[in-house]
């Protein structure tokens, strides 16, 4: 069955700082990969996806994500983070010709940023 | 992307009542939508999938006797809690699919919080 793992629980970082949270998931077939956000007391929004082509992919907000299929990661970065990305972050997979088509969400990695 | 609501956005229900949660999509006809569950400070499990027009597909693990879920628009689908419990206190979030059969981008529903007391 497809899994999403996220290894950093909790990220605290300062404005200005790079920013890099870990995704990996496991399937051997064909994937789509998602970034989702969800900004305290709001829904989740989509940052990012990736369907195919070029593996890195660029989202809304200054994100992006690179796709590396020999590491079945989805790494997603952002270069300088705000205060305002303080947010929970869910990275997502549905894999094809699995059981059924379904996005599993990772467990997610709460982002604070210090002013 | 679609533009999803969700009725009511919190609800306060005493224990071995049903409360039914109403997931609208407001801008596109959906075929699929799917239910969440959210635990405090925990990802989102995908509850059922819920096919309009047909009955919804469950996830291993969820009573479907227990959480009814009816689709019988394509821009409506409800979840009912029935016999609530405290344990099925929780958020509950619908999702609409959107895209093709293979690659398709889901787009989520405000959540209801449901307390059960």
């Amino acid at each position: 069955a497809q899994s999403v793992s996220q290894h950093n629980h909790h990220v605290i970082l300062s404005e200005a700082a790079s920013l890099e949270l870990g995704c990996n998931y496991s399937y051997g077939g064909t994937v789509n990969l998602f970034w989702y956000v969800q900004y305290p007391g709001q829904h989740l929004q989509l940052l990012l996806k990736y369907f195919s082509g070029d593996p890195l992919v660029k989202g809304i907000k200054g994100f992006e994500a690179e796709f590396i299929k020999s590491k079945f990661s989805f790494n997603l970065r952002k270069p300088s983070v705000q205060w305002s990305d303080t947010a929970e972050y869910f990275c997502a997979v549905n894999a094809f010709g699995s059981s059924a088509s379904k996005i599993i969400f990772g467990s997610g990695t709460r982002l604070s940023i210090r002013p | 992307g679609a533009v999803v609501s969700q009725h009511p956005s919190r609800v306060i229900c005493k224990s071995g009542t049903s409360v039914k949660i109403e997931c609208r999509s407001l801008d596109f006809q959906a075929t699929t939508m799917f239910w969440y569950r959210q635990f405090p400070k925990k990802s989102l499990m995908l509850m059922a999938t819920s096919n309009e027009g047909s009955k919804a597909t469950y996830e291993q693990g969820v009573e479907k006797d227990k959480f009814l879920i009816n689709h019988a628009s394509l821009t409506l689908s409800t979840l009912t809690v029935t016999s609530a419990h405290p344990e099925d206190s929780s958020f509950y979030i619908c999702s609409v699919r959107q895209g093709g059969v293979i690659s398709y981008e889901q787009y989520f529903g405000p959540g209801t919080r449901l307390t059960v007391t």
